[in-house]
Order: structure tokens, then sequence, then C-alpha cells
């Protein structure tokens, strides 16, 4: 199985900042890697696919990069309604995996 | 406009059988590419995949639930199913259905299932 190693397990930032998510793919899964948002007794909501595309409707402070086997989420001028647990995803390789998860707050 | 919902029976005892139902709108199931998925998140824990069925019926399973896991779809009602067998308390989570469009894009509330005796 492809294990997704995220990064940190938890972070508070304050308003205004920049910051970013990694995971770690324990091997190849080309660009087949999503990051998703969620809120408290909400479901997930999908931000980027494809390691860098945009989802429709997200806001460009959101951000995908890849470089080697690091995937990184990074959210420009954060704002309050950023905070939730992001989880990274492929969907290189069955059996599909996730990412631990992050939480972000903000201060 | 995307919609999923999920239905299920809320709570069930150790070794039944559970049977999760997935309505869905704004797409179908025949459509070259489309899919379906059942992903679970314990309380407080990460999302676990389970199992995809795809537009030609081809289905796919997490090995870890080893044989328990069954996927079935509706095309003419836009339903999905997920059937697992043998619960216990480690299968106790929120279980969401999701449409695939090469990635899961659209996902439905969930719902919450407690296994207990």
């Amino acid at each position: 199985d492809i294990q997704m190693t995220q990064s940190p397990s938890s972070m508070s930032a304050s308003l205004g900042d920049t910051v970013t998510i990694t995971c770690l793919a324990s091997q190849d899964i080309g660009n087949y890697l999503s990051w998703y948002q969620q809120k408290p007794g909400k479901s997930p909501k999908l931000m980027i696919y494809g390691a860098t595309n945009l989802e429709d409707g997200v806001p460009s402070r959101f951000s995908g990069s890849r470089s080697g086997s690091d995937y990184s989420l990074t959210i420009n001028s954060l704002g309050y309604d950023d905070e939730g647990i992001y989880h990274c995803h492929q969907y290189y390789e069955y059996p599909l995996t996730f990412g631990s998860g992050t939480k972000l707050e903000i201060k | 406009q995307v919609t999923l919902k999920e239905s299920g029976p809320g709570i069930l005892q150790p070794s039944q059988t559970l049977s999760l139902t997935c309505t869905f709108s704004g797409f179908s199931l025949s459509t070259y590419g489309m899919g379906v998925g059942w992903i679970r998140q314990p309380s407080g824990k990460g999302l676990e995949w389970l199992a995809n069925i795809w537009w030609d019926d081809d289905k796919y399973y997490n090995p870890s639930l080893k044989n328990r896991l069954t996927i079935s779809k509706d095309t003419s009602n836009n339903q999905a199913f997920l059937k697992i067998t043998n619960v216990d308390t480690a299968d106790t989570a929120t279980y969401y259905c999701a449409r695939i469009d090469y990635r899961f894009d659209y996902w439905g509330q969930g719902v919450m299932v407690t296994v207990s005796s």
C-alpha cells in the first residue's frame, strides 16, 4: 500500500499568515494527489486535485505543488474560514489512501 | 447540481451486516468514466477508503477489510450500495459516499453508524 505521511499533525497560525502542509508519498503517485478541507461535522471539500489544480470555486489563496515525492498545500493570507482539518489523498493506485490529516487553527 | 446522500441503520449489533445506500443526483453512473466510492471516518480520526464502483460495473475494494465488503449500484434509480458483513465496534464511524470524476469531487453529508451490543 502507498503510505501518505502528512505533516504537521496540527498547527496554529495567525490571520494573514502563509502556511504549508506536506504529504510524503512512499512511492511514485505521479500527480494523482488531492487535498481536502474538512470542518467539524462536515464532509471533506475538494480543494486541489492533480497535485496542482485548483477546484472550481476555491480561492486562489490555495495552491498545490510537488517536489519529487513531496506534495504541498500552501494557503496564503490566512482567514478564519481556513480553520479545519486538511487531508491529502492519493488516487494513483489501489488501495486508495489518505494522509492522517493536519488540524489548522487560526489564532 | 451534483448531490449525494447516504442512508443507513444508525445502530446495529456486532456480527450483523451493515447496509448503506447512497442516493445521488446530477450525474449518472452509466456515464463513461463516472464512479462512486465509499469512505469512512471514525470519530476524531482520519479517512479510510473502502470501495469504488465504476460506470462499467468494475469494482475495487480495500483489502484491509478482507472479504467483508460488497459494493453495487442501481443505475436506473441513481443509487449505490455498500454492505459490510460481520461488523464489530471498530466499524463505528461516519460513512461517506463520493462521486468519482478522476477524483472524489462531490461528497455526501455522511451517515453515522454505531456498532454496539
